[in-house]
């Protein structure tokens, strides 16, 4: 079974500063998909980002990237120039390419302050 | 507009009672699931549907029911509702398939609390 953690259950950054959250996972799969999810405070599931195993290529969506280390198992979440709108919870979450099924990281917590 | 729409988004029953959480999607996915997701151990699955008719447990099905009639249709029964089941919910579709489209669509959630 897959296994996906979080390390850090809260963090926080000020405004315009860079962060990166953490996420480690553990599956015996070649082919699968990573995410990022943010939860506001409104709590809808919002997709940040995604990265399919097979790209070498680190994924990259306006401020947000990832750096992806398929041999380490790691998966983490860059934040640029964070926003006040940016503070969310964020859960990393891990689906093998066959399936359908998500496996989530406990959460982390991030707070940017004014 | 693409959704995923769940019901109610706030429920407040006493054990024992039983209730209904329904969840509805437009996209004509497959797959669809139940999450709850409580502070520290992020989204666990309950239960999932690879199509109508087709329902499996996931990580913690205890005290809950499913059933997927409907393609569009996935609701979650709470028989005899505990306040141990005191969560947030949240209904989820998607695609199947190797080729299919990766993202998952989620509902607004369900907080429910069970006194």
């Amino acid at each position: 079974a897959q296994t996906v953690t979080q390390s850090q259950p809260e963090m926080s950054v000020q405004e315009a500063e860079t962060v990166t959250l953490s996420c480690t996972y553990d599956t015996s799969e070649n082919n699968y998909y990573l995410f990022w999810y943010k939860q506001p405070p409104s709590r809808q599931m919002i997709l940040v980002i995604r990265q399919e195993a097979y790209k070498q290529q680190n994924a990259t969506e306006n401020r947000f990237s990832v750096n992806f280390q398929k041999a380490a198992k790691s998966f983490s979440l860059k934040i640029s120039d964070s926003q006040l709108g940016d503070t969310a919870m964020y859960f990393c979450a891990f689906r093998e390419t066959s399936g359908s099924r998500l496996t989530f990281g406990e959460g982390t917590q991030l707070t940017v302050n004014p | 507009e693409a959704q995923v729409t769940q019901n109610p988004r706030y429920l407040i029953t006493v054990t024992g009672k039983k209730l209904t959480v329904t969840c509805s999607q437009n996209m004509n996915h497959e797959y669809m699931s139940w999450y709850r997701q409580d502070p520290g151990l992020g989204l666990r699955q309950i239960y999932y549907s690879m199509n109508v008719e087709v329902t499996d447990k996931g990580d913690v099905p205890e005290g809950y029911k499913v059933s997927r009639k409907e393609k569009r249709n996935f609701p979650l029964i709470l028989e005899s509702p505990s306040p141990n089941q005191t969560s947030l919910y949240f209904c989820a579709s998607s695609r199947t398939g190797v080729r299919a489209v990766t993202e998952a669509f989620f509902g607004q959630g369900t907080r429910l609390t069970v006194v």
